[in-house]
Protein backbone atom coordinates (compact mmCIF):
# COMPACT_ATOMS: atom_id res chain seq x y z
CA UNK A 1 0.00 0.00 0.00
CA UNK A 2 0.59 4.01 -0.17
CA UNK A 3 3.46 4.77 2.42
CA UNK A 4 3.17 7.98 4.36
CA UNK A 5 6.48 8.98 6.40
CA UNK A 6 6.14 10.86 8.97
CA UNK A 7 9.31 12.65 11.31
CA UNK A 8 10.17 12.93 13.75
CA UNK A 9 8.86 10.06 15.76
CA UNK A 10 9.60 11.47 18.87
CA UNK A 11 10.61 15.02 19.96
CA UNK A 12 10.75 16.83 23.39
CA UNK A 13 11.40 20.57 23.29
CA UNK A 14 11.16 23.17 25.79
CA UNK A 15 8.46 25.72 26.10
CA UNK A 16 8.59 28.76 24.01
CA UNK A 17 10.44 27.01 20.90
CA UNK A 18 9.26 25.76 17.89
CA UNK A 19 9.03 22.45 16.43
CA UNK A 20 8.64 21.47 12.91
CA UNK A 21 6.93 18.02 11.71
CA UNK A 22 7.29 16.36 8.26
CA UNK A 23 4.73 13.86 6.48
CA UNK A 24 5.94 12.95 3.46
CA UNK A 25 4.22 10.69 0.99
CA UNK A 26 6.62 8.04 -0.27
CA UNK A 27 5.31 7.31 -3.59
CA UNK A 28 2.46 9.18 -4.79
CA UNK A 29 1.40 12.35 -5.19
CA UNK A 30 -0.84 14.00 -2.84
CA UNK A 31 -2.59 17.29 -3.51
CA UNK A 32 -4.04 17.18 -0.01
CA UNK A 33 -3.33 15.94 3.20
CA UNK A 34 -4.52 16.36 6.66
CA UNK A 35 -3.11 17.24 10.16
CA UNK A 36 -4.57 15.38 13.00
CA UNK A 37 -4.40 15.85 17.18
CA UNK A 38 -4.80 13.46 19.22
CA UNK A 39 -4.38 13.24 22.99
CA UNK A 40 -3.94 9.99 25.11
CA UNK A 41 -6.93 7.77 24.85
CA UNK A 42 -8.82 10.17 22.45
CA UNK A 43 -9.79 10.19 19.43
CA UNK A 44 -8.01 11.91 16.40
CA UNK A 45 -9.17 15.02 16.21
CA UNK A 46 -8.87 17.14 12.77
CA UNK A 47 -6.41 20.15 13.25
CA UNK A 48 -5.95 21.56 9.34
CA UNK A 49 -6.26 20.54 5.65
CA UNK A 50 -3.25 21.02 4.18
CA UNK A 51 -3.23 21.98 0.67
CA UNK A 52 -0.19 21.90 -2.19
CA UNK A 53 0.35 25.42 -3.46
CA UNK A 54 -2.38 27.16 -1.57
CA UNK A 55 -3.15 28.17 2.58
CA UNK A 56 -4.08 25.65 4.73
CA UNK A 57 -7.65 25.70 5.67
CA UNK A 58 -7.58 25.42 9.48
CA UNK A 59 -10.57 23.56 11.78
CA UNK A 60 -12.74 25.64 14.43
CA UNK A 61 -10.29 26.54 17.59
CA UNK A 62 -7.16 25.88 15.85
CA UNK A 63 -4.99 28.77 16.46
CA UNK A 64 -3.46 29.21 12.79
CA UNK A 65 -0.78 31.52 13.58
CA UNK A 66 0.65 28.64 16.28
CA UNK A 67 0.21 25.49 13.88
CA UNK A 68 1.57 26.80 11.06
CA UNK A 69 1.85 24.64 7.54
CA UNK A 70 3.63 24.39 4.76
CA UNK A 71 2.45 22.14 1.46
CA UNK A 72 5.07 23.07 -1.03
CA UNK A 73 5.45 20.25 -3.10
CA UNK A 74 3.02 17.24 -3.76
CA UNK A 75 4.90 15.21 -1.60
CA UNK A 76 5.69 17.31 1.40
CA UNK A 77 3.52 19.19 3.99
CA UNK A 78 4.95 20.56 7.11
CA UNK A 79 3.38 21.33 10.68
CA UNK A 80 5.60 23.79 12.82
CA UNK A 81 4.51 24.23 16.03
CA UNK A 82 5.26 27.76 17.06
CA UNK A 83 5.98 28.81 20.71
CA UNK A 84 5.31 25.85 22.07
CA UNK A 85 3.52 25.57 25.53
CA UNK A 86 2.99 22.34 27.71
CA UNK A 87 -0.47 22.05 26.87
CA UNK A 88 0.50 21.73 22.99
CA UNK A 89 2.16 18.23 24.08
CA UNK A 90 0.22 15.21 21.88
CA UNK A 91 0.35 12.88 19.19
CA UNK A 92 0.33 14.96 15.91
CA UNK A 93 -0.52 12.28 12.80
CA UNK A 94 -0.58 13.47 9.51
CA UNK A 95 -2.67 11.43 6.67
CA UNK A 96 -2.98 11.83 2.46
CA UNK A 97 -4.21 10.35 -0.15
CA UNK A 98 -3.07 9.16 -3.29
CA UNK A 99 -5.69 10.88 -5.49
CA UNK A 100 -9.31 11.94 -4.56
CA UNK A 101 -10.91 8.81 -4.43
CA UNK A 102 -8.61 7.14 -2.53
CA UNK A 103 -8.84 5.83 1.30
CA UNK A 104 -6.44 7.95 3.55
CA UNK A 105 -2.80 6.49 4.36
CA UNK A 106 -1.66 7.59 7.93
CA UNK A 107 1.97 8.02 8.94
CA UNK A 108 3.11 7.01 11.87
CA UNK A 109 2.74 9.85 14.22
CA UNK A 110 4.82 12.30 16.31
CA UNK A 111 4.60 12.39 19.67
CA UNK A 112 5.42 16.05 21.21
CA UNK A 113 6.70 16.67 24.57
CA UNK A 114 7.01 20.29 25.51
CA UNK A 115 8.83 20.75 28.98
CA UNK B 1 -17.68 18.47 12.65
CA UNK B 2 -20.16 16.64 12.53
CA UNK B 3 -20.37 13.38 14.96
CA UNK B 4 -20.16 9.91 14.23
CA UNK B 5 -20.99 7.92 17.74
CA UNK B 6 -18.90 4.84 18.32
CA UNK B 7 -19.57 2.12 21.27
CA UNK B 8 -18.32 0.48 23.48
CA UNK B 9 -15.80 2.11 24.12
CA UNK B 10 -13.81 -0.56 25.67
CA UNK B 11 -14.25 -4.07 25.47
CA UNK B 12 -12.64 -7.44 26.71
CA UNK B 13 -13.06 -10.50 24.66
CA UNK B 14 -11.76 -13.94 24.86
CA UNK B 15 -9.60 -15.26 21.99
CA UNK B 16 -11.99 -16.77 19.12
CA UNK B 17 -14.99 -14.44 20.28
CA UNK B 18 -16.22 -11.95 17.87
CA UNK B 19 -16.14 -8.33 19.43
CA UNK B 20 -18.53 -6.17 17.57
CA UNK B 21 -17.86 -2.36 17.23
CA UNK B 22 -20.91 0.06 16.79
CA UNK B 23 -20.94 3.36 14.91
CA UNK B 24 -23.61 5.83 14.51
CA UNK B 25 -23.28 9.13 12.34
CA UNK B 26 -25.47 12.19 11.57
CA UNK B 27 -25.10 13.41 8.68
CA UNK B 28 -26.53 11.82 5.54
CA UNK B 29 -24.07 12.92 2.89
CA UNK B 30 -21.23 10.80 4.32
CA UNK B 31 -20.65 7.85 1.76
CA UNK B 32 -17.68 6.54 2.58
CA UNK B 33 -17.14 4.32 5.99
CA UNK B 34 -13.56 3.06 7.35
CA UNK B 35 -12.78 1.29 10.19
CA UNK B 36 -8.65 2.26 11.09
CA UNK B 37 -6.88 -0.03 13.60
CA UNK B 38 -4.03 2.04 15.97
CA UNK B 39 -1.57 0.68 17.69
CA UNK B 40 -0.19 2.60 20.78
CA UNK B 41 2.54 5.09 19.45
CA UNK B 42 1.69 4.40 15.53
CA UNK B 43 -0.51 6.19 13.20
CA UNK B 44 -3.91 4.48 12.15
CA UNK B 45 -3.99 1.73 9.63
CA UNK B 46 -6.94 0.93 7.44
CA UNK B 47 -8.52 -2.51 7.92
CA UNK B 48 -11.73 -2.53 5.65
CA UNK B 49 -13.90 0.29 4.14
CA UNK B 50 -17.59 0.07 2.66
CA UNK B 51 -19.82 2.53 0.72
CA UNK B 52 -23.55 3.28 1.30
CA UNK B 53 -24.81 1.06 -1.56
CA UNK B 54 -23.87 -2.56 0.18
CA UNK B 55 -24.87 -3.74 2.92
CA UNK B 56 -22.36 -5.98 4.25
CA UNK B 57 -18.41 -6.16 3.34
CA UNK B 58 -16.14 -8.89 4.41
CA UNK B 59 -12.34 -9.04 4.06
CA UNK B 60 -11.04 -12.43 6.02
CA UNK B 61 -11.76 -11.99 9.70
CA UNK B 62 -12.41 -8.27 9.56
CA UNK B 63 -16.67 -7.81 8.40
CA UNK B 64 -18.56 -4.38 8.00
CA UNK B 65 -22.58 -4.39 8.56
CA UNK B 66 -24.50 -1.33 7.32
CA UNK B 67 -27.93 0.30 7.57
CA UNK B 68 -28.20 2.98 5.80
CA UNK B 69 -31.68 3.89 6.70
CA UNK B 70 -30.91 3.77 10.56
CA UNK B 71 -27.25 5.56 9.62
CA UNK B 72 -25.17 2.87 11.35
CA UNK B 73 -22.17 0.69 10.69
CA UNK B 74 -20.70 -1.96 13.00
CA UNK B 75 -17.40 -4.18 12.63
CA UNK B 76 -17.34 -7.80 13.87
CA UNK B 77 -14.29 -9.57 14.21
CA UNK B 78 -14.27 -12.87 13.52
CA UNK B 79 -12.31 -15.55 15.41
CA UNK B 80 -10.43 -12.59 17.35
CA UNK B 81 -6.82 -13.41 18.13
CA UNK B 82 -4.58 -11.52 21.19
CA UNK B 83 -2.91 -9.59 18.47
CA UNK B 84 -5.93 -7.92 17.19
CA UNK B 85 -6.21 -5.61 20.89
CA UNK B 86 -5.62 -2.74 19.51
CA UNK B 87 -7.94 0.54 19.29
CA UNK B 88 -10.65 0.47 16.59
CA UNK B 89 -11.82 4.10 14.83
CA UNK B 90 -14.95 4.06 13.33
CA UNK B 91 -14.94 7.10 10.35
CA UNK B 92 -17.05 8.88 7.87
CA UNK B 93 -16.55 11.22 4.60
CA UNK B 94 -18.29 12.61 2.02
CA UNK B 95 -15.84 11.07 -0.09
CA UNK B 96 -13.04 8.87 0.25
CA UNK B 97 -10.94 11.68 -0.47
CA UNK B 98 -11.86 13.96 1.77
CA UNK B 99 -11.60 14.70 5.20
CA UNK B 100 -12.64 11.84 8.07
CA UNK B 101 -14.65 12.43 11.09
CA UNK B 102 -13.31 9.88 13.63
CA UNK B 103 -15.44 8.14 16.27
CA UNK B 104 -14.31 8.11 19.71
CA UNK B 105 -12.63 4.95 19.59
CA UNK B 106 -12.92 1.75 21.19
CA UNK B 107 -10.11 -0.13 23.12
CA UNK B 108 -10.14 -3.78 22.35
CA UNK B 109 -8.20 -6.74 24.83
CA UNK B 110 -8.14 -10.11 23.44
CA UNK B 111 -7.48 -12.25 26.04
CA UNK B 112 -5.57 -15.42 25.48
Amino acid sequence: GAVVSQHPSRVICKSGTSVKIECRSLDFQATTMFWYRQFPKQSLMLMATSNEGSKATYEQGVEKDKFLINHASLTLSTLTVTSAHPEDSSFYICSAHRDPSTEAFFGQGTRLTVV
Amino acid sequence: QQQVKQSPQSLIVQKGGIPIINCAYENTAFDYFPWYQQFPGKGPALLIAIRPDVSEKKEGRFTISFNKSAKQFSLHIMDSQPGDSATYFCAASNGAGNMLTFGGGTRLMVKP
